[in-house]
């Protein structure tokens, strides 16, 4: 394993409620991403982290924030949660090397009423 | 084992055969590649990556292939085996700090006895 974990596992909330999801990781890396995955789309990349502090858009960022205080810690807030946003959601992290491979948690699934 | 086709989504194969997964990726100037393997409930697991300046790696029962010119990866599993049965992903990126990964579509593979 690579040392990844996701809370929570499994969540449903309402339509404009906000909601933090929390990626944990107990491997010192420096990368840590928010990804996530639809039917029909495979993976998109929403936010990643270069360092504590230090983060950045990706592909599908809208309507998301994240925020990393520690190294071991990257949280994505939906502010106000959509239907549009029902999805899995993968954390990753990785190394310094640039040729190391991404790592993922095993998700969260979270589906918005 | 049999090819498929571009962006075929599903592949079934007799355990005991080969099993051939193809994917176009989409950025001239990717540099670095990697193949995933996803099980139902599961994150997405590591299976080999290749950089640009190679044609050609081989691991354990598994090889990837990449042809530059046509912007194509393959992924060939030897000896296929029941526990082979997932959704396979090719992931590419520009190595330039972190890694944004751009995701095909998937493929899932079967395993017939």
């Amino acid at each position: 394993d690579a040392g990844i974990t996701q809370s929570p596992r499994h969540k449903v909330t309402e339509t404009g409620t906000p909601v933090t999801l929390r990626c944990h990781q107990t491997e010192n890396h420096r990368y840590m991403y928010w990804y996530r995955q639809d039917p029909g789309h495979g993976l998109r990349l929403i936010h990643y982290s270069y360092g504590v502090k230090d983060t950045d858009k990706g592909e599908v960022s809208d309507g998301y924030s994240v925020s990393r205080s520690k190294t071991e810690d990257f949280l994505l807030t939906l502010e106000s949660a959509t239907s549009s946003q029902t999805s899995v959601y993968f954390c990753a992290i990785s190394g310094q090397g640039g040729n190391q491979p991404q790592h993922f948690g095993d998700g969260t699934r979270l589906s918005i009423l | 084992g049999e090819s498929v086709g571009l962006h075929l989504p599903t592949l079934s194969v007799q355990e005991g055969d080969n099993s051939i997964i193809n994917c176009a990726y989409s950025n001239s100037a990717s540099d670095y590649f990697i193949w995933y393997k996803q099980e139902s409930g599961k994150g997405p697991q590591f299976i080999i990556d290749i950089r640009s300046n190679m044609d050609k790696r081989q691991g354990q029962r598994v090889t990837v292939l990449l042809n530059k010119t046509v912007k194509h990866l393959s992924l060939q599993i030897a000896a296929t085996q029941p526990g082979d049965s997932a959704v396979y992903f090719c992931a590419e990126t520009v190595l330039q700090g972190a890694q944004k990964l751009v995701f095909g579509q998937g493929t899932r593979l079967t395993i017939n006895p």
